[in-house]
């Protein structure tokens, strides 16, 4: 168990919803990163929030959005959901502060996202 | 285009061998290369790389890095059927983070 919590870890919704998908850092981390595990692009790094603050930016759609709150917590929000948005999504969390870590990243155990 | 890739992408190796998967790299602004472990769950970390020629070991694994070549080795020595998994290598530069496609590894009793 790393420490990271996600909800929910299975979601299955039709093409053109919106989703939520939430995450919980390890106590004491303030950077949350978000990634997509799918089975033709691997794994992606979609966007990094240190402290509420948008850190880095990875390869995240434009229908993809993310905020993290006040209590760290941080929430994935998915619109107009497409077909290839199906996928693993993994929050993880890291004490460091500037970029993509280079301090360990400890991930959650994942949601899995289908849209049909 | 910066890329980072994997080989080989997949091998089948009995229990006892030694095994050594391979990550290279084509990026500006290097900063660290990570490995990774992921079974049927969420990736686990096994190694940070930010100097040349530095081994990282723990326990039967190793790791090194060679930045002039651009490229890093995971050595995973008296492989046991645990082994088996996803090993993922991932490559931070600038404030960006690739990973690399993976090297399935399957370990046979």
């Amino acid at each position: 168990d790393s420490g990271v919590t996600q909800t929910p870890k299975h979601l299955i919704t039709a093409t053109g919803q919106r989703v939520t998908l939430r995450c919980s850092p390890r106590s004491g981390d303030l950077s949350v990163y978000w990634y997509q595990q799918s089975l033709d692009q691997g794994l992606q790094f979609l966007i990094q929030y240190y402290n509420g603050e948008e850190r880095a930016k990875g390869n995240i759609l434009e229908r993809f959005s993310a905020q993290q709150f006040p209590d760290l917590h941080s929430e994935l929000n998915l619109s107009s959901l497409e077909l290839g948005d199906s996928a693993l999504y993994f929050c993880a969390s890291s004490a460091a502060v500037a970029g993509p870590s280079t301090d360990t990243q400890y991930f959650g155990p994942g949601t899995r996202l289908t849209v049909l | 285009e910066d890329k980072v890739v994997q080989s080989p992408l997949s091998l089948v190796v009995h229990e006892g061998d030694t095994v050594t998967l391979n990550c290279s790299y084509e990026v500006t602004n290097f900063r660290s290369l990570l490995w990774y472990k992921q079974e049927k769950k969420a990736p686990t970390f096994l190694f940070m790389l930010t100097s040349s020629g530095i081994e990282k070991k723990s326990g039967r694994l190793s790791s090194i890095l060679d930045k002039k070549e651009l490229f890093s080795i995971l050595n995973i020595t008296a492989t046991q059927t645990g082994d088996s998994a996803v090993y993922l290598c991932a490559v931070v530069y600038g404030n960006k983070l690739v990973f690399g496609a993976g090297t399935i590894l399957r370990v046979k009793s």
